[in-house]
């Protein structure tokens, strides 16, 4: 089954404690990005990724980190978390004339 | 700045009514327009899509939409809701030859049996 797989789910942390969102697709897609979701605010596109070893900030980046090391795979790293971080992740792959496939969610809470 | 306006922030109707829910985008280029719907507690899903060619696009579940280009408008359209349209629903644009998707700040529907 086509899908993009995000871990974990729900994700309660402290301030300043790293941690890693993980993403992987089974499409062979190319194009991967993170949003998060805000009430009010919609999506915001936080990092993109073209491809292999290629990302570029979105409209949010500040706070985030990325690697594309492999295809498959797009990680959401917070190096220093902060409570304006608590929000809805999504990870989206796919290409988008065709409309994006989305993952199922992480909720993050930062105390 | 390229934006996409969702001006109806949270809808509420009786199962059967009629719907309308207004998107419009701020950009002077060749765009492609999108409807996603999150249900409950769901990731984003596709509805529908245009890319070019008639104005009126029909998507999944009895949903269309019309792109009015005049009016840089996309508005999603369904005669007869359902309760099992309750959901949040997102107007999204890319413009022509990006692969940004821009999404408006969606619109909350409630349906009601």
């Amino acid at each position: 089954e086509a899908q993009v797989t995000q871990n974990p789910r729900y994700l309660i942390t402290v301030t300043g404690k790293k941690l890693t969102v993980t993403c992987s697709q089974n499409m062979n897609h190319e194009y991967m990005s993170w949003y998060r979701q805000d009430p009010g605010l919609g999506l915001r596109q936080i990092y993109y990724s073209m491809n292999v070893e290629v990302t570029d900030k979105g409209d949010v980046p500040e706070g985030y980190k990325v690697s594309r090391k492999e295809k498959r795979n797009f990680p959401l790293i917070l190096e220093s978390p902060s409570p304006n971080q608590t929000s809805l992740y999504f990870c989206a792959s796919g290409q988008v004339n065709y409309g994006y496939t989305f993952g199922s969610g992480t909720r993050l809470t930062v105390v | 700045a390229q934006s996409v306006s969702q001006h109806n922030h949270h809808v509420i109707l009786s199962e059967a009514a009629s719907l309308e829910l207004g998107c419009n985008y701020s950009y002077g280029g060749t765009v492609n327009l999108f409807w996603y719907v999150q249900y409950p507690g769901q990731h984003l899903q596709l509805l529908l899509k245009y890319f070019s060619g008639d104005p009126l696009v029909k998507g999944i579940k009895g949903f269309e939409a019309e792109f009015i280009k005049s009016k840089f408008s996309f508005n999603l359209r369904k005669p007869s809701v359902q309760w099992s349209d309750t959901a949040e629903y997102f107007c999204a644009v890319n413009p022509y030859n990006t692969d940004k998707l821009i999404f408006g700040t969606g619109t909350r529907l409630q349906v009601f049996p």
